[in-house]
């Protein structure tokens, strides 16, 4: 099956800071990848949808400003959580389409996990 | 988004089947049903997906019922390995303004454990 794989999988940085996490579609193009957020005993949240060539489109809530999404190829989208707070802490997670880009299946990447001190 | 509604949590014991339930009774005409399941500290990995029809792959089955408004996975032998969080997820294909892309919005899901 497709593989999609994300680095780091775990980062630990300053408050202030910014951390960039990205995610690859190994075995295939993916014009569009979902980014999720997962707290702790949480349900995944849906943050934003990355188009290839295009800006980024952002759930309701979610900062823009702070959560800095590129999606510079058809293998390669990144997430900059910008200026990080403890409360950014969390599980990071991409999705990508296959071949059936609307409807089919959604292939994951392993998560990040981001603490912030 | 249409909305799906899970049991919390169900249990199993080891090779028995188990059945999980979804209620989805807003969905729509072009949602398709998703099932994906999660272990602790790792994303998400696809089960199975149909639109109306019953669905069959090597991990599971999928039986949607007639006016779609409920289906069920089933694991026809549950292992210790099928202990997860089980989610049922509607996707729109629907390009909603040019935003919407078929996006998937996890609900709570449910907590499969299995005993040995």
């Amino acid at each position: 099956g497709a593989v999609v794989s994300q680095h780091p999988s775990w980062v630990i940085c300053k408050s202030g800071t910014s951390v960039k996490i990205e995610c690859r579609s190994l075995d295939f193009q993916a014009t569009t990848m979902f980014w999720y957020r997962q707290f702790p005993k949480q349900s995944l949240m849906l943050m934003a949808t990355s188009n290839e060539g295009s800006k980024a489109t952002y759930e309701q809530g979610v900062e823009k400003d702070k959560f800095l999404i590129n999606h510079a190829s058809l293998t390669l989208s990144t997430l900059t959580v910008t200026s990080a707070h403890p409360e950014d802490s969390s599980f990071y997670i991409c999705s990508a389409s296959g071949t059936s880009r609307f409807t089919g299946e959604l292939f994951f990447g392993e998560g990040s996990r981001l603490t912030v001190l | 988004d249409a909305k799906t509604t899970q049991p919390n949590s169900m249990e199993s014991n080891e090779e028995e089947p188990v059945h999980l339930p979804c209620n989805h009774s807003t969905i729509s005409g072009t949602d398709y049903i998703h099932w994906y399941r999660q272990l602790p500290s790792q994303g998400p990995e696809y089960v199975i997906h149909g639109l109306t029809s019953n669905v069959n792959n090597r991990m599971a089955s999928l039986a949607i019922a007639e006016d779609r408004k409920s289906s069920t996975l089933i694991l026809h032998r549950a292992t210790l390995r099928d202990a997860a969080v089980y989610y049922c997820i509607l996707r729109d294909p629907n390009n909603a303004g040019g935003t919407s892309y078929g996006k998937l919005t996890f609900g709570q899901g449910t907590i499969l454990t299995v005993h040995p």
